[in-house]
């Protein structure tokens, strides 16, 4: 499985303002994916993240709020962006991977974001 | 549209007790099927995973069956440990798609 990793893994910020996190992974990857995971509740996809091309957004979430980057096959970022404090939550990044001929997906460390 | 309905938690169980998360789901075609788990303060892991119908997962003394007739995917340890103590996530990725969708997440929590 691929190692991934998050950066910042927390951090407290204030309203209005937009926070950028990183997401590294240790291999080439074609898909990497953007998940929130709210206080007590489950993950929701934000957005899949393709190299070379525009990310897909889910419903309920646009590019304006969460501007995605995907520079190259091993990093991509999220911009969490005029935060307020419904943006906190856990920000997690996860990769596809094939284990044993399926489509899995591995997910990072995620970041902790709280929004004053 | 697809879904998956896991059991309410949080489960509170003595060490060494017998573990049943119940998880069912609605999904077109042929869905896989995942079991995550998250302990404290950390990302996701995967558990264990099924592709088909009839197949089980197991890792680490879990274990799922892949159940179509009854569209379930309950995770089962016969003798759970304190370090099992996180919240465990039932998912489908349905066939063509690559999105996962995820259960609301049952809290395990183990004492001594």
């Amino acid at each position: 499985s691929a190692v991934i990793s998050q950066k910042p893994s927390r951090d407290i910020c204030q309203r209005g303002t937009s926070l950028t996190i990183q997401c590294q992974v240790d291999s080439q990857v074609t898909m990497m994916f953007w998940y929130r995971q709210q206080p007590g509740q489950s993950l929701t996809l934000i957005a899949t993240a393709n190299q070379g091309s525009e990310a897909t957004y889910e419903s309920g979430f646009v590019i304006d709020k969460f501007p995605i980057s995907r520079p190259n096959l091993t990093f991509s970022t999220l911009t969490v962006s005029n935060m307020s404090p419904e943006d906190s939550s856990i920000y997690l990044c996860s990769v596809e991977g094939s284990d044993g001929g399926t489509d899995t997906q591995y997910f990072g460390p995620g970041t902790r974001l709280t929004v004053l | 549209g697809n879904s998956v309905t896991q059991m309410e938690g949080p489960v509170t169980l003595s060490e060494e007790a017998f573990l049943t998360i119940n998880c069912t789901y609605t999904a077109t075609g042929y869905p896989s099927l995942f079991w995550y788990v998250q302990y404290p303060g950390e990302g996701l892991q995967l558990l264990l995973k099924a592709t088909k119908a009839d197949d089980k997962g197991s890792n680490k003394g879990f274990e799922a069956t892949y159940r179509k007739e009854t569209t379930s995917f309950h995770l089962e340890k016969g003798s759970v440990q304190v370090s099992d103590s996180a919240v465990y996530f039932c998912a489908l990725r349905a066939g063509g798609y690559n999105k996962l969708i995820f259960g609301a997440g049952t809290r395990l929590a183990v004492h001594p």
